[in-house]
């Protein structure tokens, strides 16, 4: 099991409504990330949280508004989606040392209808 | 402009037939390589971290090595369970924060028993 845990774990949702994807992990790490992946693609980089303060922001459209309450939570708000916003949707974490890995979650689903 | 690439795209391999998995990188500073390894629907998971020339780790049947311009992933004597896509990123001190990881495209590998 991952320590990462990402709900919900599937989202269907219209391009009017405004939804929350979630984030959690209790390890003690510093870093945060959002990540999108389409099928077949790697993951691509979208956010990053560190010591709870947003680091980078990859040019990402401002219906993906994430936020970061404390260092042990990582949301990620979506409103008016498009039908290509749909992918999976990885949170990871990390110590705050240089080369220590990312830990991701299994994700969250997203259909965008 | 930083890269990472991997090849093959694809590989099936008879059980027991031995393989290597490539992953070549231009990057600007690089702190770290990482491989992952990521199953169908699920987050990758973290398999090794390498970070100077002529490095190696090793996990069961699995090997991976560094040079100044590639990693290989070696898989001695694979099983069906072995079947998933190896992701491959590096960590880059682009902007200074250490911060950022990105992946390349991808192995996914078939062992049919």
């Amino acid at each position: 099991d991952t320590e990462v845990t990402q709900t919900p774990k599937h989202l269907v949702m219209g391009m009017t409504n405004k939804k929350s994807l979630k984030c959690e992990q209790h390890m003690g790490h510093r870093a945060m990330y959002w990540y999108k992946q389409k099928a077949k693609k790697p993951p691509e980089l979208m956010f990053v949280y560190s010591y709870e303060k947003l680091s980078i922001n990859e040019s990402v459209p401002s219906r993906f508004s994430p936020e970061c309450p404390n260092s042990s939570l990582l949301n990620l708000h979506l409103h008016a989606l498009q039908p290509e916003d749909s992918a999976l949707y990885l949170c990871a974490s990390r110590q705050g040392f240089v080369r220590s890995p990312l830990h991701f979650g299994n994700g969250t689903r997203l259909t965008v209808t | 402009e930083d890269q990472v690439t991997q090849s093959p795209e694809a590989l099936r391999l008879q059980e027991g037939e031995s393989s290597s998995l490539n992953c070549s990188y231009t990057v600007s500073g690089l702190r770290g390589l990482f491989w992952y390894r990521q199953d169908p629907g699920k987050g990758p998971e973290f398999l090794f971290t390498l970070y100077s020339a002529g490095e190696e780790k090793e996990k069961e049947r699995l090997k991976a090595t560094l040079t100044k311009k590639e990693s290989f992933l070696h898989i001695t004597a694979p099983k069906p369970e072995d079947s998933a896509t190896y992701l491959c990123a590096v960590q880059t001190s682009r902007g200074n924060t250490g911060n950022q990881f990105y992946f390349g495209t991808g192995t996914s590998l078939t062992v049919i028993p």
